[in-house]
């Protein structure tokens, strides 16, 4: 049970240039997270998906797109980098929250320098 | 959703109590306090979680004051290893699928 991995682990980009985060959950999980977190701040909400085949915005979405074509997998897609998008980006899943007695857990993050 | 305040800083010597405290003014009766930490460069990481009853694991204790306007995270014999910025949170509704809130946290700094 590798629970939550992320791919890459560093990369470099030049701006204009694309790449693809892959964040994959051998846990069965329904929902993942996309984050987000600049040097000195808390995580922010990127995308998000309660279940396969389903996308939705979160609180900073723009510059990125997001695809869950089976449910142990979230892509995060940068089609043009710019340097604002310099920041350490990790992946969360949780079972289903009910209750409000779910645990997200996060993956090791990504980090991405965009030059 | 409900906002938490959490200082920006704290110490404690290792082997003592930590307490951390947050509030939570705004809370509304159906949310949850939750509390996770992040030790430098790694993900984020569950500790404890409650609603009403204080909450105790085998990581930390949470004291939520009865009027839930605010709670206090105890980790009761620091480690170095404890170091890490901790974050209080009360979860985000499900418009956003249940993502959580992170705030700024408050950095601990445990001390030999």
């Amino acid at each position: 049970n590798a629970g939550v991995t992320q791919t890459p682990k560093f990369r470099v980009l030049k701006t204009g240039q694309s790449m693809t985060l892959l964040c994959a959950q051998d846990m069965n999980h329904e929902y993942m997270y996309w984050y987000r977190q600049d040097p000195g701040m808390g995580l922010r909400l990127i995308h998000y998906s309660v279940g396969e085949g389903t996308t939705a915005k979160g609180e900073v979405p723009d510059g990125y797109n997001v695809s869950r074509l089976k449910k142990q997998n979230f892509l995060l897609g940068l089609e043009s980098a710019a340097p604002s998008q310099t920041s350490v980006y990790f992946c969360a899943s949780t079972l289903a929250p009910s209750g409000g007695t779910d645990t997200q857990y996060f993956g090791p993050g990504t980090r991405l320098t965009v030059l | 959703d409900a906002k938490t305040t959490q200082p920006p800083s704290m110490d404690c010597a290792e082997g003592r109590a930590a307490n951390l405290p947050c509030n939570h003014s705004t809370i509304s009766g159906n949310e949850y306090v939750y509390w996770y930490r992040q030790i430098h460069s790694q993900g984020p990481q569950y500790i404890i979680h409650g609603l009403k009853n204080n909450e105790t694991n085998e990581m930390a204790s949470l004291i939520i004051t009865e009027d839930r306007k605010s709670s206090t995270l105890i980790l009761p014999h620091a480690t170095l290893r404890d170091t890490a910025v901790y974050y209080c949170i009360v979860r985000a509704n499900s418009n956003s699928g249940y993502a959580l809130n992170f705030g700024k946290g408050t950095s601990l700094l445990v001390t030999p």
